[in-house]
């Protein structure tokens, strides 16, 4: 089936720090991918996004990058601040006339000063 | 901007009592979702709607049963709220076909069944 794996967290960087939150995906198909984010007492909002292979998302200073030979989409930012302490969800959806969305369980990121 | 609407934000009610929690959108998209979000932060999708008088369970099991007679509305029902239907539920939105796969979501209602 289709399923996505991300990173457990919690994770817990210093301000400036680089942050990589591994993803890697199992499709049936040709999927499009996401990164989505949740700030604390909110909704998820969309981060960033990449429909191919070798696509590379980015957005705020995060990028990812849609690798096909290891079905993986990690999310990297090269310097991390405290307003990026967030739940990050790393997504799948095979689109079509369903499109439902396949969501990782999400990894806590706290940025400390 | 996208607009996707939730209210209320925060519900504490007794046992046994009957609740709705809405959501509206206004961007006229056909898909809408509920998700049941629990502590560990976990996603399960338990409602969708692909358009008007179209419902489906989703892959959790859920007491809750949803409509949708509008476009833009998209209600969800408990009949009798129960201990165990604490959570945070969040409701989504997206384009019809083959949009990009992008769903917006809503804030967010907290639910506390005493």
């Amino acid at each position: 089936g289709n399923s996505v794996t991300q990173m457990e967290g919690p994770v817990t960087l210093s301000e400036e720090a680089f942050l990589t939150i591994n993803c890697t995906y199992t499709a049936t198909g040709y999927p499009s991918l996401f990164w989505y984010v949740q700030y604390p007492g909110e909704g998820l909002q969309l981060l960033l996004k990449a429909t191919k292979a070798d696509d590379k998302g980015s957005n705020k200073g995060f990028e990812a990058t849609y690798r096909k030979e290891t079905t993986s989409f990690h999310l990297e930012k090269g310097s991390v601040q405290v307003s990026d302490s967030a739940v990050y969800f790393c997504a799948l959806t095979l689109g079509g006339s369903q499109g439902n969305l396949i969501f990782g369980k999400g990894t806590k990121l706290s940025v400390k000063p | 901007e996208a607009d996707i609407y939730q209210t209320p934000r925060y519900l504490v009610i007794g046992t046994g009592k009957k609740i709705t929690l809405e959501c509206s959108q206004t961007m006229g998209h056909d898909k809408m979702y509920w998700y049941q979000q629990d502590p560990g932060m976990e996603l399960h999708l338990i409602h969708y709607s692909y358009g008007v008088n179209s419902t489906e369970k989703g892959d959790l099991s859920s007491e809750s049963t949803v409509s949708r007679i509008r476009t833009e509305h998209f209600p969800l029902t408990l009949e009798s709220a129960r201990p165990s239907h604490t959570s945070q539920y969040l409701c989504a939105s997206s384009e019809s076909g083959f949009g990009g796969g992008e769903q917006f979501f809503g804030p967010g209602t907290r639910l506390t069944v005493l």
